[in-house]
């Protein structure tokens, strides 16, 4: 059974750092996974995702993540952050078998402060 | 491209009603349109897939006489949340999957359920 686990449910970052939000995965093959954000009372956007390609994947507005099958990781990363980068960010996987379902981890809110 | 709609935004209703989302794909065909149901400060659960014109696939634990699914065409799949309770009340999220080989899901804005 797949799995996504999310360290940190709040991150709190000054403006213009470094933010770095953790997702560790748990499959027996190798998965897709996938960055996503939410704003207030809003659905899901997709930052990035990952499917097999380069290991590096870069998203929208600055975000890029990084597949590490030793660590079975896949960390989110933005080298400076903005105030309007404060949301909820969601760590997803899914098979590779054609129902394609989404399993997410519990969330993680960022603050970004002044 | 690739935009999800979701009708209405949020409802009230009594508790005993049935109440009824739709979720749209407003540029492309959606061949597998998902459920989400989503509780304040939690992650999203997948309620159950919708594939256009067969019936839908519910996750263990979510009652199918309960919330109701239709997907009759490749634009629109609807929730009916029956005789609705107020812990019925959640935030639901649809998306939408334009290619069946495609892995993305493209989601909508959501609906707000409050029973009263």
């Amino acid at each position: 059974a797949q799995s996504v686990t999310q360290l940190g449910s709040h991150v709190s970052v000054s403006e213009g750092a470094l933010v770095l939000l953790r997702c560790n995965y748990s499959s027996s093959v190798p998965p897709y996974l996938f960055w996503y954000v939410q704003y207030p009372n809003q659905g899901l956007q997709l930052l990035l995702k990952y499917t097999s390609a380069a290991t590096l994947v870069k998203g929208i507005n600055g975000f890029e993540a990084e597949f590490k099958k030793s660590e079975t990781s896949f960390h989110l990363t933005k080298p400076s952050a903005h105030m309007s980068d404060a949301a909820e960010y969601f760590c997803a996987v899914s098979g590779r078998d054609s129902s394609y379902k989404l399993i997410f981890g519990s969330g993680t809110r960022l603050l970004v402060r002044p | 491209g690739a935009v999800v709609s979701q009708h209405p935004s949020r409802v009230i209703c009594k508790s005993g009603t049935s109440v009824k989302i739709e979720c749209r794909s407003l540029d492309f065909q959606a061949t597998t349109m998902f459920w989400y149901r989503q509780f304040p400060k939690q992650s999203l659960m997948l309620m159950a897939t919708s594939n256009e014109g067969s019936k839908a696939t519910y996750e263990q634990g979510v009652e199918k006489d309960k919330f109701l699914i239709n997907h009759a065409s490749l634009t629109l799949s609807t929730l009916t949340v029956t005789s609705a309770h107020p812990e019925d009340s959640s935030f639901y999220i649809c998306s939408a999957s334009h290619d069946p080989s495609s892995e993305t899901q493209y989601f909508g804005p959501g609906t707000r359920l409050l029973v009263l």
